[in-house]
């Protein structure tokens, strides 16, 4: 069964640093997100991604924060100079066009901003 | 704005034993989806089951099923026949379609006892 992934599943940083999380979505999948969720807390609603561009994105997705689709698999989030608040589990997930709005999220890559 | 509300912070059952989870929201739409997702200690997000608001009929996934009640706006999950695996958090999860983020209540954690 065709699965969302992530890598890295780890990652530490120091307090600055730019980081970029990578995700591989479903293959035939055309909508594209990330969350995060902050440890003890809900799963909070990042960005979402169509035709190459952000179709939504909520008060947490700053200037810090950016998406990209490098080609035609991968789907990135960066985090340009990361602050200890954004120590969290960041899950990217997809979506088709016939899957009555049901997304499917990767394992999750657990970032801690040192 | 749409909310999703779990009020059981933490349940526990008996393993073959039946739960109940609770979840309401608030909303104004009448086209929308409902999800319950579990989220295990890997904290991976896994899919249990959907519903469409459309549709009178409660889902039903294998042991896993939903009470729902459109005018109540109440989407409760029933876990049958309970297994040390069902162990997780379990976050109920609303949707609008065209509107991409998904709204996540704040989860329960089930415990199974053997």
């Amino acid at each position: 069964e065709p699965e969302v992934t992530q890598t890295p599943s780890h990652q530490v940083t120091q307090m600055g640093q730019e980081v970029i999380l990578r995700c591989v979505p479903i293959s035939n999948h055309l909508y594209f997100y990330w969350y995060r969720q902050i440890l003890g807390q809900k799963v909070e609603f990042l960005v979402s991604f169509y035709n190459n561009e952000i179709s939504e994105k909520s008060e947490i997705f700053d200037d810090q924060f950016s998406v990209e689709r490098p080609d035609g698999s991968n789907f990135t989030l960066k985090i340009r100079s990361t602050k200890l608040e954004d120590s969290a589990m960041y899950f990217c997930a997809s979506r088709g066009q016939v899957d009555q709005e049901t997304q499917y999220f990767g394992p999750g890559t657990r970032l801690l901003v040192l | 704005a749409q909310t999703v509300t779990q009020s059981q912070p933490e349940m526990s059952v008996q393993e073959a034993e039946t739960v109940t989870l609770s979840c309401t929201y608030d909303t104004s739409e009448s086209d929308y989806y409902l999800f319950w997702y579990k989220q295990p200690p890997s904290r991976q997000m896994i899919l249990v089951i959907r519903q469409e608001a459309y549709k009178q009929q409660n889902a039903t996934e294998n042991r896993f099923s939903v009470n729902f009640q459109k005018a109540a706006k109440s989407f409760s999950l029933k876990i049958s026949d309970s297994q040390l695996g069902d162990a997780a958090m379990y976050f109920c999860a609303y949707v609008r379609p065209g509107i991409e983020k998904l709204v996540f209540g704040k989860g329960t954690k089930l415990t199974v006892n053997p």
